[in-house]
């Protein structure tokens, strides 16, 4: 299985900072069709997980723009300008490319 | 507004079975692949099981191979997990989720004890 190593497991940040989440895979996510299948959710505290970023760098529907995603290969990141309360919470990637899907360790997002 | 809303959860003793079910409104469930996704307490999450979208074709981890079965009914707009042969370590809230997780149920909890 792909192994998806998630740093760092715990990030202190400040009300209005940015943030910066690493997630790196053990093999590469580029499909055979060309596509990267990594994407990025958010665990509010009580809550379901719910989609931010799909395939790399695709916010998806009502999703701020203060969230952004990049990275190929292997190498992936998540960043969050300008951090406001309810982006408090885990945070995990997740790669479709190979079967069986594997999500990362998560990142806790806290003040 | 999509809607997935589980259920079929409890407690169950060791080696016994459970279904769960997953009720979907909102969009057109016979168009989406459908999962399951388990999260065990204060853990991360773990892709459980993938349906396609006639139900043809089915996709299991190692974890649960053999013992826990898939299922969708387009007309019901339903989605099933039939577990069997449970064990203490798959005491987990079970999320249904649609596609590559776009959308997830609010959770049903499972606990596996004697």
């Amino acid at each position: 299985d792909v192994v998806m190593t998630q740093t760092p497991v715990s990030l202190p940040v400040s009300l209005g900072g940015q943030a910066s989440i690493s997630c790196r895979s053990s093999q590469s996510l580029v499909h055979s069709n060309g596509n990267t299948y990594l994407h990025w959710y958010l665990q509010k505290p009580g809550q379901s997980p719910q989609l931010l970023i799909y395939r790399v760098s695709n916010r998806f529907s009502g999703v701020p723009d203060r969230f952004s995603g990049s990275g190929s290969g292997t190498d992936f990141t998540l960043k969050i300008s300008r951090v406001e309360p309810e982006d408090l919470g885990d945070y995990y990637c997740l790669q479709s490319t190979h079967f069986p899907p594997t999500f990362g360790g998560g990142t806790r997002l806290e003040l | 507004e999509v809607q997935l809303v589980e259920s079929g959860g409890g407690l169950v003793q060791p080696g016994r079975s459970l279904k769960l079910s997953c009720a979907a409104s909102g969009f057109t469930f016979s168009n989406y692949y459908m999962a399951w996704v388990r999260q065990a307490p204060k853990k991360g999450l773990e892709w459980v099981a993938t349906i396609s979208t006639s139900g043809s074709r089915t996709y299991y981890p190692d974890s649960v191979k053999g013992r826990f079965t898939i299922s969708r009914d387009n007309a019901k707009s339903s989605l099933y997990l039939q577990m069997n042969s449970l064990k203490s370590e798959d005491t987990a809230t079970y999320y249904c989720a649609r596609g590559n997780g776009g959308y997830w149920g609010q959770g049903v909890m499972v606990t596996v004890s004697s």
